[in-house]
């Protein structure tokens, strides 16, 4: 993933808001994801915007879309003990089947 | 509703050996199918695609190749491990066509001793 770059951790606390944050390249991506990871588990997919959105929002989560400067975040509201997990960003463009991903930002929540 | 499953969930094995990952999907027809391989601390990387029965796309060179036998099931092998095959392997599904969301299985731990 050196087209889509995350930070590599965040350490937040518990009740606090997360903000995780992604940048990428292309400027053709149609849809920008965001995965969550649990150990030694799959990836689950929480929540995705299209590239002609701002923003999108799904109960805790919030996504913000800033296409001018490819810039995607993340941010979970309240956080939880049970949020703890690697979050990947992940892009697909137009003319493509795969999706391109960030290394992952793990995120520790403290009580 | 769809639900995707890998076995075995752990593996490990003698440099040499070969190797038989499956992955199948269940509730839904035509699906896009996937391998990935992720090394420890790294993102995803994308191994083969296929969209359809017998169609399979290599996205890296490697000693790993992939088959889809029927339509919802989708193998990844090898004749002959490496050390460098170690990694986490997950399978995932799409519904047919570009830029769908991906769902994936819970994974293979593959160690190579």
């Amino acid at each position: 993933g050196e087209d889509v770059e995350q930070s590599l951790f965040l350490s937040v606390r518990e009740g606090d808001s997360s903000v995780i944050n992604c940048t990428y390249t292309d400027s053709s991506s149609t849809y920008l994801y965001w995965y969550k990871q649990e150990p030694g588990a799959g990836l689950q997919l929480l929540t995705y915007i299209f590239s002609n959105m701002d923003m999108k929002q799904d109960q805790r989560l919030t996504v913000l879309l800033n296409k001018k400067d490819k810039h995607l975040s993340l941010r979970i509201a309240d956080t939880q003990t049970g949020d703890s997990a690697i979050y990947f960003c992940a892009e697909t463009t137009a003319h493509d089947y795969k999706l391109s991903f960030g290394a992952g930002t793990t995120v520790t929540v403290r009580a | 509703s769809q639900t995707i499953h890998q076995w075995p969930a752990t593996l490990v094995q003698p440099v040499g050996s070969p190797l038989s990952l499956e992955c199948t999907v269940e509730g839904t027809s035509n699906p896009n199918l996937y391998w990935y391989r992720q090394a420890a601390g790294r993102g995803l990387q994308l191994l083969f695609y296929s969209v359809g029965i017998g169609q399979i796309s290599s996205e890296v060179p490697q000693n790993l190749s992939a088959s889809r036998p029927q339509d919802r099931q989708f193998i990844l092998s090898s004749k002959k491990l490496l050390l460098s095959d170690s990694g986490f392997y997950l399978c995932a599904w799409s519904v047919l066509g570009q830029n769908q969301p991906q769902h994936f299985g819970d994974g293979t731990r593959l160690s190579i001793l």
